[in-house]
């Protein structure tokens, strides 16, 4: 079985400053991760997503997150966030050998103040 | 356009009369899933199917139906429903593949009173 912890569940930032949320996973098999992103009203829709390679992810908006194995986390940065990126971010994980269940972190509420 | 169509967008109903919330997906993707979403909890899965006639329990199955008669189509089915089941429901659909991504529909948000 898998689990995810996000360890902020809300992180207020200024606009054009850097920001980081944080994501642990614990698995007893291989895994995919992923982060979502949920603007208001909407459903969720893929920011980024390591399979292999690279430890360095790039996403779309600007975003990128590194999947660092013995420390079991995949930390997601930007380096200057806009009062856009408001949302709810989720960290997901699936098992490499059965790929598509996921199971999802609780969240975390980034609000982007002017 | 390729989506995950849900409806309704927002449900109120009265405890016990039964109810329907459907799902329909345009990318002839095979896996379809349900989730609903709860603040601090974020999204547990509730039933998945990995093909037509073919579905399966997730994290949280108690109190809901599934079926996939069609390939597009994913109803989630409330025999009963309960104030327990007021949350956010959201279906996803995807590909059959390892790390495959998964399309998100806009959610339901059901009120059970």
């Amino acid at each position: 079985a898998q689990s995810v912890t996000q360890l902020d569940s809300q992180v207020p930032v200024f606009e054009e400053a850097p920001v980081e949320l944080r994501c642990n996973y614990s698995s007893s098999v291989s895994v995919y991760l992923f982060w979502y992103v949920q603007y208001p009203n909407q459903g969720l829709q893929l920011l980024l997503k390591y399979l292999s390679g690279s430890t360095l992810v790039k996403g779309i908006n600007g975003f990128e997150a590194e999947f660092n194995k013995s420390q079991t986390s995949f930390h997601l940065r930007k380096p200057s966030v806009h009062i856009s990126d408001t949302a709810e971010y989720f960290c997901a994980v699936s098992e490499q050998n059965y790929g598509q269940n996921f199971v999802f972190g609780p969240g975390t509420r980034l609000s982007v103040l002017p | 356009e390729a989506q995950v169509t849900q409806n309704p967008r927002y449900l109120i109903t009265v405890t016990g009369k039964k109810l329907t919330v459907t799902c329909s997906q345009n990318m002839n993707h095979e896996y379809m899933s349900w989730y609903r979403q709860d603040p601090g909890l974020g999204l547990r899965q509730i039933y998945y199917s990995m093909n037509v006639e073919v579905t399966d329990k997730g994290d949280v199955p108690e109190g809901y139906k599934v079926s996939r008669k069609e390939k597009r189509n994913f109803p989630l089915i409330l025999e009963s429903p309960s104030p327990n089941q007021t949350s956010l429901y959201f279906c996803a659909s995807s590909h059959r593949g390892r790390g495959t991504e998964a399309f998100f529909g806009q959610g339901t948000r059901l009120t059970v009173v």
